[in-house]
């Protein structure tokens, strides 16, 4: 399906473990972020690449890893998971810096930290 | 920093009335801003964008307008349905020289149209 796809939609997880979250887009778009959805917080970025091979920190980088080997995947990893680390994970994408580009978003993925 | 603020964070109407959602921001250097519809347990539509040099936008019975200089940003929706129940967000994004030239995002307005 074309869009961005992300898997898994639900994941529940015990302290210490690692976890990877993974995003797809068929778009071929340049840009992926990946955001986190808090209550009082809002959405916030965790990590945002430019194009394959090239990855940056966001606002909230503590405790994530990500990359970026073909354009189409964003792969994030909590390599040790924290309770803190219960959110809402959403991908997004957008095909250059253009002013006129749009962000789109995918469904999301609920993960829960025991 | 740039910051984004949506009041009110709740907004409850009966079907047939104008919706107007609100949003601000304090740095007027801004790339475009982007509206948002989010429903509950899912991810975020894409409503409309609006760039720097734009006024406003339309879409159906969307229209947002744009105020750079005044820091605002105001989204109208026409003759509320109940299907317009959900929580609204507004992102700015800051000029390329900016991290990803990423999104800021609002706390959001979440409406609720009543039939």
């Amino acid at each position: 399906d074309a869009g961005i796809t992300q898997s898994p939609r639900y994941k529940i997880t015990e302290t210490g473990r690692q976890v990877t979250l993974m995003c797809h887009q068929t778009w071929s778009h340049s840009y992926m972020f990946w955001y986190r959805q808090d209550l009082g917080h809002g959405l916030r970025l965790i990590y945002y690449s430019a194009a394959a091979d090239i990855t940056d920190k966001g606002e909230v980088p503590d405790g994530y890893v990500v990359s970026r080997s073909k354009t189409e995947n964003f792969p994030l990893t909590l390599e040790s998971a924290t309770r803190s680390q219960t959110s809402v994970y959403f991908c997004a994408s957008r095909t250059t810096g253009g002013e006129k580009n749009e962000q789109f978003f995918g469904p999301g993925t609920r993960l829960t930290v025991l | 920093k740039q910051e984004v603020t949506q009041i009110p964070a709740a907004l409850s109407v009966p079907e047939g009335e104008n919706l107007v959602l609100n949003c601000s921001f304090t740095d007027s250097a801004i790339y475009n801003l982007q509206w948002f519809r989010q429903d509950p347990g899912k991810g975020l539509t894409s409503l409309l964008l609006i760039q720097s040099s734009q006024r406003e936008q339309t879409s159906g019975r969307l229209n947002a307008s744009l105020d750079k200089s005044s820091g605002r940003s105001t989204l109208y929706i026409a003759a509320s349905q109940p299907g317009d129940s959900a929580t609204y967000l507004c992102a700015v994004r800051q000029g390329l020289r900016a991290a990803g030239n990423k999104l800021t995002f609002g706390g959001g307005t979440r409406v609720l149209v009543k039939p």
